[in-house]
C-alpha cells in the first residue's frame, strides 16, 4: 500500500536556509493533507494542513503547497532552525461516506530533517 | 493546552497474554482512533470509533483486537492473545467533530516476548 509516498528518507539543511519536504500520493479521493512532526519517543504533532480546494496554506515559518494535477505536496520551512530537526510525516485523508466520515489518516514513511547549526 | 494522554508508556508482555492499552482523548472530541507503528515502518491505521461504535477498521484489526469507551473519558485497545508481531508503538488520536486534524498521544511501546 503506497498511497502516500515520501521518497526522501532524510534531508540536511543549514540553519537559516529553506527546508523543502516532498510528498506524493496516488489516491484521487484524498481531499485533505496534513503534515506532522515527530520527535523520538513522542507521538506525531500536528503542524499544518491543506484542503484540496486550495493550493497553498501558510502558518508562520511553515507553508504547504499542493499540486493536485501532479498529486504532489510539499512543506517549506523558512528559516529552518535546529529545533526543527525531527521526522516529518505527510498524511492524507479521504471522506468515506460508508464509514460516517471516520477520516482515517494514511501516512507516508517520513523524512528525517536535520538542521545543522 | 489539552492533550491526548496514554498509559502505560511501555508494556512488556509474554506471547499469548492479553494487554489493554489506555488512552484519554481530548475532552469534547468526538472521534477516536488507534494507530500503530512497527519499528522502521509507517504509521498504520487500526480503528476509528464514533458514537460508541467502531466506524471503520483496517485489515490489521482482526478478532484479536477490540476497543471500548468504558466511561466518558477513557478509550481502550485490547489485544486478547498477543503475538510477537504485535510489538509496536501504539498511538491513540482524537479529533473534534468538524475538521480533519487528529491529535495524537505520546504512544505506548508494546513489547511481546
Amino acid at each position: 500500500d503506497q498511497q502516500v509516498k515520501q521518497n526522501s528518507p532524510s534531508l540536511s539543511v543549514q540553519e537559516g536556509r529553506i527546508s523543502i519536504l516532498n510528498c506524493d500520493y496516488t489516491n484521487s479521493m484524498f481531499d485533505y493533507f496534513l503534515w506532522y512532526k515527530k520527535y523520538p519517543a513522542e507521538g506525531p504533532t500536528f503542524l499544518i494542513s491543506i484542503s484540496s480546494i486550495k493550493d497553498k496554506n501558510e502558518d508562520g515559518r511553515f507553508t504547504v503547497f499542493l499540486n493536485k494535477s501532479a498529486k504532489h505536496l510539499s512543506l517549506h520551512i523558512v528559516p529552518s532552525q535546529p529545533g526543527d530537526s525531527a521526522v516529518y510525516f505527510c498524511a492524507a485523508s479521504a471522506l468515506q461516506i460508508s464509514s460516517g466520515s471516520a477520516r482515517q489518516l494514511t501516512f507516508g514513511s517520513g523524512t528525517q530533517l536535520t538542521v545543522l547549526p | 493546552e489539552p492533550e491526548v494522554t496514554q498509559t502505560p508508556s511501555h508494556q512488556v508482555t509474554q506471547m499469548g497474554q492479553e494487554v489493554i492499552l489506555r488512552c484519554v482523548p481530548i475532552s469534547n472530541h468526538l472521534y477516536f482512533y488507534w494507530y500503530r507503528q512497527i519499528l522502521g515502518q509507517k504509521v498504520e491505521f487500526l480503528v476509528s470509533f464514533y458514537n460508541n461504535e467502531i466506524s471503520e477498521k483496517s485489515e490489521i484489526f482482526d478478532d484479536q483486537f477490540s476497543v471500548e469507551r468504558p466511561d466518558g473519558s477513557n478509550f481502550t485497545l485490547k489485544i486478547r492473545s498477543t503475538k510477537l508481531e504485535d510489538s509496536a508503538m501504539y498511538f491513540c488520536a482524537s479529533r473534534w467533530g468538524t475538521g480533519v486534524t487528529q491529535y495524537f498521544g505520546p504512544g505506548t511501546r508494546l513489547t511481546v516476548l
